[in-house]
């Protein structure tokens, strides 16, 4: 299965903008990209999905690069609330649709 | 709460014991999907149901491991003669799947196991 990479740690201002980077190089032509976060002792939470065009939702916002090995998700203004394991994630197409999750980015948001 | 559900929250067990895990999804979903989770790695798959059927399993789940969704609502997970290295957090998903798209999944609070 195709991986995924991130950093492992970014660093934030409140009301800041924040750009995570994803690189997904072996991705195949029917994968998916989705962003998820987590919280401490919580499950994983939807935040974005895409498969070519950029993506805009009330969360956040996906670029995908145009040969699609890459993705940036895009925080507009972080918040406290924003500090997060975020995980980039393939989601394999065909029947199951199931999740290939990368080790994440602890995002760190200084008040 | 209408989200997906997971009993229990946590699970201390004696190695060589038996555990089962239970997840309800949210209701309209045809699809669930458990994971598994260890420290400071992000969740793997494990295995995926489409109503009642088991469509796919990881090679992670060895033959100690079992799975069932009976009349395609909730769903369990059932671990024999566990052994130190299944402590983890067990994570169920579930999301509405058509023919098309990548439908978001929705994720439990997990079960943390913990094998002593």
């Amino acid at each position: 299965d195709a991986k995924t990479t991130q950093p492992n740690s970014m660093e934030s201002n409140e009301e800041e903008p924040v750009h995570l980077p994803c690189n997904h190089s072996t991705i195949s032509g029917t994968d998916y990209i989705h962003w998820y976060r987590q919280l401490p002792s919580q499950g994983p939470e939807y935040v974005i999905h895409g498969l070519t065009s950029n993506v805009n939702n009330r969360m956040a916002s996906l670029a995908i690069a145009e040969d699609r090995k890459s993705s940036t998700l895009i925080l507009h203004r972080a918040t406290l609330r924003d500090a997060a394991v975020y995980y980039c994630s393939l989601g394999k197409g065909g029947a199951t649709n199931k999740l290939i999750f990368g080790t994440g980015t602890l995002l760190a948001v200084q008040p | 709460d209408t989200g997906v559900s997971q009993n229990p929250r946590h699970k201390i067990t004696k190695r060589g014991q038996n555990v089962t895990f239970r997840c309800d999804p949210i209701s309209e979903h045809n699809r669930l999907y458990w994971y598994r989770q260890t420290l400071g790695q992000g969740p793997e798959f494990l295995t995926y149901f489409q109503n009642e059927a088991q469509l796919e399993k990881s090679r992670l789940l060895s033959d100690r491991f079992s799975a069932e969704r009976p009349k395609g609502s909730f769903s369990t997970l059932e671990i024999q003669r566990t052994e130190q290295g299944d402590s983890a957090m067990y994570l169920c998903a579930s999301s509405l799947g058509g023919l098309w798209g990548n439908p978001e999944a929705f994720f439990g609070q997990g079960t943390r196991l913990t094998v002593v």
